[in-house]
């Protein structure tokens, strides 16, 4: 199956300070990359929907200026969490679909952020 | 609105077998997926349903009526390893998935 990596696995960092999230798409183009927050025993949530070459697409009540979203090429996309908070500490995973498939998403491991 | 509805927790017994129900109402349909999630690691893939009718992988079924709205996972002979949160999720007409709150399936010896 398809592989999606992200790096780093957990951060931790402090509150104030800026963190990037990388996920690759290893074995495939990813034309579309989703990234979701997870807080401890609830489900995934939606934050944002990045399409290879244009701007993000952010869900409601998610800040754009606060989660910064990069897709600049077909195997790679960044949310930086800017001026990090401790509210912001949860769990981010990452998915990517190739333009050959309408629907499956290919998860990341998922980073585990935690802001002091 | 869109909805996913699925029970919060479930609990079965190791070599039992146990139904996770899933009711949907989206804005169209293109297809449903049951994902696992073990505690703090990313979902992993397990069924795809798109017409109705069985899907069977192994241990692991996944029904569909698009009628009805409505989709179950089956798990045959569990193991302690299947306790997790199975995550039930609609492509609606925008290929977008859209998830259920996620079902946690504890497993007692």
């Amino acid at each position: 199956g398809a592989v999606v990596s992200q790096h780093p696995s957990w951060v931790i960092c402090k509150s104030g300070t800026s963190v990037k999230i990388e996920c690759r798409s290893l074995d495939f183009q990813a034309t579309t990359m989703f990234w979701y927050r997870q807080f401890p025993k609830q489900s995934l949530m939606l934050m944002a929907t990045s399409n290879e070459g244009s701007k993000a697409t952010y869900e409601q009540g998610v800040e754009k200026d606060k989660f910064l979203i990069n897709h600049a090429s077909l195997t790679l996309s960044t949310l930086t969490v800017t001026s990090a908070h401790p509210e912001d500490s949860s769990f981010y995973i990452c998915s990517a679909r190739s333009g050959s498939s309408h629907n499956e998403q290919f998860f990341g491991p998922g980073t585990r952020l935690t802001v002091l | 609105g869109q909805n996913i509805d699925q029970p919060t927790e479930m609990t079965a017994t190791e070599g039992a077998i146990v139904q996770i129900n899933c009711t949907y109402q989206t804005s169209g349909f293109n297809g449903l997926f049951w994902y696992q999630q073990h505690a703090g690691e990313a979902p992993t893939f397990l069924s795809y349903n798109v017409l109705d009718g069985l899907e069977e992988k192994g241990r692991f079924s996944s029904f569909l009526s698009r009628s009805k709205g409505y989709s179950y996972l089956l798990l045959k002979e569990l193991q302690m390893k299947d306790s997790a949160s199975y995550l039930c999720a609609v492509s609606d007409s925008n290929y977008q998935l859209i998830w259920g709150a996620g079902t946690k399936l504890i497993i007692k010896p």
